[in-house]
């Protein structure tokens, strides 16, 4: 049974900062890892997406590395800002991790 | 292209009735999966639906129920609502395996 884990549960960064998210997960036989961003009260937002062929994704200030002999993705935000702050969620598969809570103090 | 759209946004109902949510994928998605999210267990999986067949089963009791028609539009049932039952039901389409695009979500509250 696939299990994601994302840890810590919240951070807290000044603006500018460039700054890593983790997401570990115990099966590597996956076909793809996404990674989503969620405001309050609303629904996910698609940031990244990952083949299980590929090793990274990029979209602007955002990049994305996947590593499945650890099981591990990372995502990278770039020069961080007050607009990213939000839930980031990692999903492999069907599988979601249970996010990290970000907030990007001005 | 329209996005994932779900029916009903918000939903009041009491503890021992039955509800049921729909779900339209984008158009050309064959796939579509539900969640429940709560503020205690996160985003949990509750089943994945393609061609209109289950392909895959979250850990729910069978309270829990869906299906989908050939247009790809889903449904998903509760059956004799429970107070830990209130949540907020995600859908998310995808092509198939692919990026799961999600919609707006249904805020279930049983009182």
């Amino acid at each position: 049974k696939q299990e994601v884990t994302q840890i810590p549960a919240a951070l807290s960064v000044p603006e500018g900062e460039n700054l890593v998210l983790n997401c570990s997960f115990t099966d590597s036989a996956i076909y793809n890892l996404q990674w989503f961003r969620q405001d309050p009260g609303k629904g996910l937002t698609s940031l990244l997406l990952i083949q299980s062929s590929q090793r990274e994704q990029t979209s602007g200030r955002l990049n994305a590395s996947l590593d499945k002999s650890s099981g591990r993705s990372t995502l990278y935000i770039a020069a961080s800002q007050p607009g990213d702050s939000a839930t980031y969620l990692c999903a492999v598969g069907l599988t979601f991790g249970k996010g990290i809570t970000l907030s990007v103090r001005p | 292209k329209a996005g994932v759209t779900q029916t009903p946004r918000y939903l009041i109902k009491t503890r021992g009735q039955q509800v049921t949510l729909s779900c339209s994928p984008i158009s050309g998605h064959r796939s579509v999966s539900w969640y429940q999210q709560t503020p205690g267990q996160g985003l949990q999986f509750l089943f994945e639906y393609f061609s209109e067949t289950q392909r895959n089963k979250g850990n729910f009791p069978g309270r829990f129920s869906g299906r989908q028609f050939s247009n790809s539009r889903s449904e998903m049932n509760v059956s004799t609502l429970e107070l830990g039952d209130s949540a907020l039901y995600l859908c998310a389409s995808s092509w198939d395996r692919y990026e799961q695009y999600f919609g707006p979500g249904t805020r279930l509250t049983v009182t």
